[in-house]
């Protein structure tokens, strides 16, 4: 059975740091592109950042731009999110998800991360 | 990157058919053929239904299907099933962004 499972949200206050976990099973991790893709809580889906097979192609949204980092670790079939500097504005659900085709075909369940103080 | 235009809410009936539009402009629904659409039903995570504008991934009935024209994409949704009440978001690569709608909430009336 295909998964990924998310891990790392929690409480967090304005200007800290988090890790977020994504850890994969069921198909080839290493042969998929991923990404994260957050909702803050009643509002809709906002892309956040991508990273390639080998690593060597890395993208991030503006609203994230120089605060957080993508990484992966094939060996270990995982997916990770760095993030510091945090603010209010990045308190979201935040979802891994395979890429396919320019497409998100296989989601997380998700990690909540609250940024207050 | 600007966020795609959807309606906020479409309704319809059983059995009726119903279209969800998706309104970007010549840098992303335009300009590539890499339209996605999800469905997500409340406190889970979205599913994908529709990617390259057209495509239905395994297991996704050919109920759903979706079409782009200019700027603009589609969701047509036929045969109305009260399961399938439930947030629809569209997609699209921009180039190194990928950039969603706000959703669309469907009522199955």
């Amino acid at each position: 059975e295909v998964q990924l499972v998310e891990s790392g949200g929690g409480l967090v206050q304005p200007g800290g740091s988090l890790r977020l976990s994504c850890a994969a099973s069921g198909f080839t991790f290493s042969s998929y592109s991923m990404n994260w893709v957050r909702q803050a809580p009643g509002k809709g889906l906002e892309w956040v950042s991508y990273i390639s097979t080998s690593s060597s192609i890395i993208y991030y949204g503006d609203s994230v731009k120089g605060r957080f980092t993508i990484s992966r670790d094939n060996a270990k079939n995982s997916l990770f999110l760095q993030m510091n500097s945090l603010r209010d504005e990045d308190t979201a659900v935040y979802y891994c998800a395979s890429d396919w085709s320019y497409a998100f075909d296989r989601w997380g369940q998700g990690t909540l991360v609250t940024v207050s103080s | 990157q600007s966020a795609l235009t959807q309606p906020r809410s479409v309704s319809g009936s059983p059995g009726q058919s119903v279209t969800i539009s998706c309104t970007g402009t010549s840098s992303d629904v335009g300009r590539y053929n890499y339209v996605s659409w999800y469905q997500q039903h409340p406190g889970k995570a979205p599913k994908l239904m529709i990617y390259d504008v057209s495509k239905r991934p395994s297991g996704v009935p050919d109920r759903f299907s979706g079409s782009k024209s200019g700027n603009t994409a589609s969701l047509t949704i036929s045969g109305l099933q009260a399961e399938d009440e439930a947030d629809f978001y569209c997609c699209s690569y921009a180039g190194s962004p990928w950039v969603f709608g706000g959703g669309t909430k469907l009522t199955v009336l």
